[in-house]
């Protein structure tokens, strides 16, 4: 189907395990980004990326890593999981201009214990 | 640095009420663009609204309105006559035509209890 999927869309993990979350967008977009989903913060940039092989942090990168070596894929990593990274993880995708807006995929609630 | 800010954490009103959510940004580009988006209890994120810096005209759509002022950096949306279906989590964000990467800045969100 055409959309940005994410997956999965539960993990529970323990703390110091790798996770990876996907992120996988059908209309070739060139701008992709992950925000995680806190409350009482709203939504806040981890990483995005302009183009493949093009990745830049965002507002709170540590502990996470990108790669995007194919347009259309955008897997946020975890390399050793902690508790402060419990979240629901949003995963979006929008093309050059900012006139045809974002879209977002349907999130990734992950836990960490 | 952008700044989204919606000052009103949660607001509870009874069906029918009016419920006014305000958003308030801070940039120092000319070019900028502000959105809506709702987020229901299902936990998806649903785009409502899209406006450039350039087009100040409030719009309406059904039950739901914008006012957008740039002389005071505010971008309020107000829901008439609310249902219980309009129970959400609402996102004001903003994006700057100057930031890297278009990236989206979003505020704080503002829950909005409907009861019947």
């Amino acid at each position: 189907d055409a959309g940005i999927t994410q997956s999965p869309r539960y993990k529970i993990t323990e703390t110091g395990r790798q996770v990876t979350l996907m992120c996988h967008q059908t209309w070739s977009h060139s701008y992709m980004f992950w925000y995680r989903q806190d409350l009482g913060h709203g939504l806040r940039l981890i990483y995005y990326s302009a183009a493949a092989d093009i990745t830049d942090k965002g507002e709170v990168p540590d502990g996470y890593v990108v790669s995007r070596s194919k347009t259309e894929n955008f897997p946020l990593t975890l390399e050793s999981a902690t508790r402060s990274q419990t979240s629901v993880y949003f995963c979006a995708s929008s093309e050059n201009s900012r006139d045809y807006g974002y879209t977002f995929g349907s999130g990734t609630r992950l836990t960490v214990v | 640095a952008q700044k989204v800010t919606q000052a009103q954490t949660e607001i509870s009103v009874v069906e029918k009420e009016d419920v006014t959510l305000d958003c308030v940004y801070e940039t120092r580009d000319t070019t900028y663009y502000l959105f809506w988006y709702k987020q229901p209890p299902s936990g998806e994120l649903v785009f409502l609204i899209r406006r450039n810096s350039f087009d100040e005209q409030n719009e309406i759509s059904g039950r739901y309105s914008w006012n957008f002022q740039k002389s005071t950096s505010s971008f309020n949306f107000t829901i008439t006559a609310s249902q219980v279906v309009d129970s959400a989590v609402y996102f004001c964000a903003l994006s700057e035509a100057s930031a890297a990467g278009n990236k989206l800045t979003f505020g704080g969100g503002t829950r909005v209890l409907v009861k019947p």
